[in-house]
């Protein structure tokens, strides 16, 4: 049974460019939530898909977006990098129990993005 | 004031050693509440859930005290395979959908 899958693994971006990062989410999950985590730091909590619909998001602008196609897969999206948005993003996957909220998250390795 | 807050590090220990790591959060409202460790350039991993009994596994304990909204983990006779970041992660169900709000860690180094 495959975990949560991630890519690219790694990606180098220049100020301004947009990048698109990808998640598969482990089987029998149902919805996928994203991370930014900055060196030193912890996880920052970016948004979360279910039913292919963002139903909560963090403190992040409008440039951060996100998708989740009918497989429970899912894609986050960043326009006009900033050279703050230099980061480990991590996905993670669960399922929702109702309206308790889901149970436990599990990470994918991260994509580590570098804007130069 | 941070949501979530953890003892600055890093903890220096030998092995053998017992240590100890402490957390508060602010929201009143969170719900669920867990250890996960981080190793160097790795995902984070669930180390544990917490709850307000007291719970432990092998050598590590943790413990919660809604009250004082404070959370701790103790982890007994340190191995070298213990160094690692470990993060004290809060739940807030809102809605019907959990967020998971996480400190910022607080790295141990356990040496020979």
């Amino acid at each position: 049974d495959a975990g949560v899958t991630q890519s690219p693994t790694h990606l180098i971006k220049t100020r301004g460019q947009q990048v698109t990062l990808r998640c598969s989410p482990k089987s029998g999950h149902d919805t996928v939530s994203w991370y930014q985590q900055a060196l030193g730091q912890g996880p920052q909590f970016i948004f979360q898909y279910y039913e292919e619909e963002e139903r909560q998001r963090g403190n992040f602008p409008d440039r951060f977006s996100g998708h989740q196609f009918p497989n429970y897969s899912s894609e986050l999206n960043v326009n006009a990098l900033w050279l703050g948005d230099s980061a480990l993003y991590l996905c993670a996957s669960s399922f929702r129990t109702g309206t308790s909220g889901t149970d436990t998250q599990y990470f994918g390795p991260g994509t580590r993005l570098t804007v130069l | 004031r941070k949501e979530v807050e953890q003892d600055p590090g890093p903890f220096n220990v030998p092995e053998g050693a017992t240590v100890a790591f402490n957390c508060t959060y602010s929201n009143s409202a969170s719900q669920s509440f867990f250890w996960y460790r981080q190793d160097c350039r790795k995902e984070p991993k669930l180390l544990m859930s917490v709850y307000s009994s007291g719970n432990e596994d092998g050598r590590f304990t943790a413990q919660l005290n809604r009250a004082s909204q404070y959370i701790s983990l103790l982890i007994r006779d340190s191995k070298l395979s213990d160094s690692a970041t470990y993060l004290c992660v809060v739940n807030i169900v809102n809605s019907g959908y959990s967020t998971l709000t996480f400190g910022k860690g607080t790295m141990l180094l356990v040496s020979p």
